[in-house]
This record gives C-alpha cells, structure tokens and sequence, in this order.
C-alpha cells in the first residue's frame, strides 16, 4: 500500500504487506530528515533519519528514500505487522537549526 | 536508564486556572523542546531551552505561556489563565547536544484538558 502524504491521512495494509508513507517537505534548504513513529496515548519514537548528502538508508524492516529535486522522502516498512500501526511523522532540520519541524503524519493501520 | 519523563500525564483545569507541566530530561541531556500537538495533528514546535537559558521561543505565543529550565530540577511549562484552545498534548524532548544529525527523546506527553 503507498499513501500521498497530506492528500491520504489514513493508509490500510495486510499484515505482511509492504508499506509505503510518503512525505512532501517544503525547505529546500534541509539537511537532515527523521521518521517518527507514534503509537495512540505515547511520544513520538525515532525510528530512522537520514542525511541530505544520502537517497537512501536502511534499518531493520525499514528504509527510507530521499528525493532531493522534487522534496520527497519516503519510508518503507517491509513485511508489515500489526505492532506497526501508528501514525508516522516525517520531521526535517535545517542547518543551523537545531528544532526537527514535523509534517502533519499519515495514520498506518495493519489488518491481520 | 530512564526516558524522558513528564508529569503529570493527564491534568484538567477549569478556565482561568494555571497549568504547569513538568519535563525531566533523560539522565545528562541539558536540551530540552517542548512541543504541542493539537488532534490529529502534527506535533508544533513552541520552545527550546538550555539549562537556566532559554534559546528559541520562536513558537510560544506571547502571552500567558513561559517556560524555564533551571539548573536544578525539570523543565516546566507554564500556562496561566487556561482557555479552552490550550487543551492539547504537550510533549517534552531531550537531546545531549545541539546539532543537525543529533536525535531527540520524547517524553510521553501531558494531555491538558480545560473544562
């Protein structure tokens, strides 16, 4: 399942799909990008970051892409599990700065 | 090695009445952000402090909310004369450094609710 960030708040997958959650960011001028994940009634928890001077980096089940010329970044999610229904933020930093700015979040629900 | 802590974890005030809203960093983090995040909505940056310092308050509206880390004790946000529109999630973060690639620890939040 893939979602189109703002435009697609909600996306449904089968449990052992895999998950894309996009995210559109606006800054050109940001550098350095995180995922967050956020289980209902808890913090945000990082789950993956990556550089501007990098297109794609890899965690365990999760990868994400950057996209610098259209100010895209992308998080997959392989073989989704229940545990992974969330609601995901992409947050960006630009230099000098130093506050991680969060985009709205795109709700993951995994159906077993 | 305990996380982020904020207390309390549920606080509702009727209008007019103060809230405070306190953040103990993780163990040797001297950043501490606060944000707010509204329903179904992303989380709003409002505050960034060093210990006795407070080093961006580019989010905080201009009245009625302050905010302070002291050198002993947590952070605390204060919100005096509460109206219905404060009643959100406010989530504290801790970092043991400044810096573009340095992560940041959220709390569990405190959710405000005003009646």
């Amino acid at each position: 399942g893939e979602s189109v960030g703002l435009h697609l708040p909600t996306l449904s997958v089968q449990e052992g799909d895999n998950s894309i959650i996009n995210c559109a960011y606006s800054n050109s001028a940001s550098d350095y990008f995180i995922w967050y994940k956020q289980e209902s009634g808890k913090g945000p928890q990082f789950i993956i970051d990556i550089r501007s001077n990098m297109d794609k980096r890899q965690g365990q089940r999760v990868t994400v892409l950057l996209n610098k010329t259209v100010k895209h970044l992308s998080l997959q999610i392989a073989a989704t599990q229940p545990g992974d229904s969330a609601v995901y933020f992409c947050a960006e930093k630009t230099g000098g700065s130093y506050i991680p700015t969060f985009g709205r979040g795109t709700s993951l629900i995994v159906h077993p | 090695n305990a996380g982020v802590m904020q207390n309390p974890r549920h606080l509702v005030r009727r209008r007019g009445q103060e809230a405070r809203l306190r953040c103990s960093p993780m163990k040797g983090h001297s950043h501490v952000y606060w944000y707010r995040q509204l329903p179904e909505e992303g989380l709003k940056f409002m505050v960034y402090l060093q210990k006795e310092n407070i080093i961006d308050e580019s989010g905080m509206p201009k009245e009625r909310f302050s905010a302070e880390f002291p050198k002993e004790g947590p952070s605390i946000l204060r919100i005096q004369q509460v109206v219905r529109g404060d009643s959100a999630a406010y989530f504290c973060a801790s970092s043991l450094r400044q810096g573009v690639n340095t992560e940041a620890f959220f709390g569990q939040g405190t959710r405000l609710t005003v009646v």
